[in-house]
């Protein structure tokens, strides 16, 4: 079975922080996402990248930026975190190109900014 | 550009009954339609996808969806609803390109005793 891991389940951070959320999949995938949660509003994609070192913007990059160093891990980086970050933040893997990939998820990190 | 609208935020069904959640699409070119399952505290789990080979399609746990492309829609469907079905229900369609998918705003399915 593919597992996607996230570091941390909870998360309170302060306004001005900077925050790390890792991301571990362990299938092999091309393709790593990033997405926020936020209720009535669904999934929003922050960033995504198919490859490592490559990266490419989501409908939402603003704040935030991505690391992917290894073809297995998919860092978001909240550089200033501000209250407005305060969301439920999941990541996804899927393997190779093309639309009908099934992407699969980790459990998410739900982070609290105060 | 390719969007889901799901109608309905919030669904409620007696155990037993029928299961209908609504989903239409836009989407430019033939499109790659999906329904992922969010159990409460957990992450996306797919339920089944539609990707041209057969027009209805059956996913786990008892459901299924129809693609009707005459009426832009993917509704989800389970004939008897059972009390572990509760959870955030998410259509979703392929962009067009690559891997990226569109996600709906989700629609909560309760179920009463």
């Amino acid at each position: 079975d593919v597992k996607v891991t996230q570091s941390s389940r909870y998360l309170v951070k302060r306004t001005g922080e900077k925050v790390f959320l890792e991301c571990v999949q362990d299938m092999d995938h091309e393709n790593m996402f990033w997405y926020r949660q936020d209720p009535g509003l669904g999934l929003r994609l922050i960033y995504f990248s198919y490859d490592v070192k490559m990266k490419e913007k989501g409908d939402i990059p603003e704040g935030y930026s991505v690391s992917r160093e290894k073809k297995e891990r998919f860092s978001l980086i909240l550089e200033s975190a501000s209250t407005n970050q305060t969301s439920m933040y999941l990541c996804a893997s899927s393997y190779g190109s093309g639309p009908r990939q099934t992407q699969y998820f980790g459990p998410g990190t739900r982070l609290l900014v105060l | 550009a390719q969007s889901v609208t799901q109608l309905g935020s919030h669904v409620s069904v007696s155990e037993g009954a029928l299961v209908l959640l609504r989903c239409n699409y836009s989407s430019s070119v033939p499109p790659y339609l999906f329904w992922y399952v969010q159990y409460p505290n957990q992450g996306l789990q797919l339920l089944l996808k539609y990707t041209s080979a057969a027009t209805l399609v059956k996913g786990i746990n008892g459901f299924e969806a129809e693609f009707k492309k005459s009426e832009t829609s993917f509704h989800l469907t389970k004939p008897s609803a059972h009390m572990s079905d509760a959870a955030e229900y998410f259509c979703a369609v392929s962009d067009g390109s690559a891997s990226k998918i569109i996600f709906g705003s989700g629609t909560r399915l309760s179920i009463r005793p």
